[in-house]
């Protein structure tokens, strides 16, 4: 089952400097993407998401891009800071509306 | 900024041995889920409840598992006769209302590590 796919399973940025997390999908019946982040022993936090009648949304340092065409869906973390070092979760809503489907996650490390 | 709040943080059990793991959603919250994390792999949806009863669950989620909401606060799953496989990280989370309404994004706990020796 690979409805949604991250296929950077890690990225390195400098602090400061932006950072693109990348996810593609594979039905464009889908109509609403998410993205969470994941800290070690922690749940995943929901952080920002997007309906496909946008192709932006932007809350404070993240933004999430949607290209509907592509059935590619981006974070932008802008500026990158240390504590935003963690894993990164796409996720799509699927089912009857109540399941989400993630994607295998991207660890982003922020070094100083 | 309320929680959702899962115990215990770490059960370890015997393969075939019944297993509860526990969860208090958010106070306010209508909608509960179970999802598990097996190591090195996805997030994967187990199942989701409203109004007291299931209203979607995966193919994960067989005759071994069960949830409840015993008491108003407390969302429980059970598994009955655990397998070695069944060794994951499962946390629970809620929603306001549903998530299709888009405005209702799931708030999970910080999990149960449930190793299966």
């Amino acid at each position: 089952d690979q409805q949604v796919k991250q296929n950077s399973p890690s990225l390195s940025v400098q602090e400061g400097r932006i950072s693109i997390l990348n996810c593609d999908y594979t039905n464009s019946m889908f109509d609403y993407f998410l993205w969470y982040k994941k800290y070690p022993a922690e749940g995943p936090t929901f952080l920002i998401s997007i309906s496909s009648i946008k192709d932006k949304n932007e809350d404070g340092r993240f933004t999430v891009f949607l290209n509907k065409s592509a059935k590619h869906l981006s974070l932008h973390i802008v500026p990158s800071q240390p504590g935003d070092s963690a894993v990164y979760f796409c996720a799509i809503l699927t089912g009857g509306g109540n399941k989400l489907t993630f994607g295998t996650g991207t660890q982003l490390k922020v070094e100083l | 900024e309320p929680e959702v709040t899962q115990t215990p943080s770490h059960q370890v059990t015997q393969m075939g041995q019944e297993v509860i793991l526990r969860c208090v959603p958010i106070s306010n919250h209508l909608y509960f889920y179970w999802y598990r994390q097996i190591l090195g792999q996805k997030v994967e949806f187990l199942v989701s409840f409203y109004n007291n009863e299931i209203s979607e669950k995966s193919e994960i989620f067989d005759d071994q598992f069960s949830v409840e909401r015993p008491d108003g606060s407390n969302f429980t799953l059970k598994i009955r006769s655990t397998k070695l496989e069944d060794s994951a990280m499962y946390f629970c989370a809620s929603s306001e209302s549903e998530p299709s309404s888009y405005n209702s994004p799931l708030h999970f706990g910080n999990g149960t590590r449930l190793t299966v020796t």
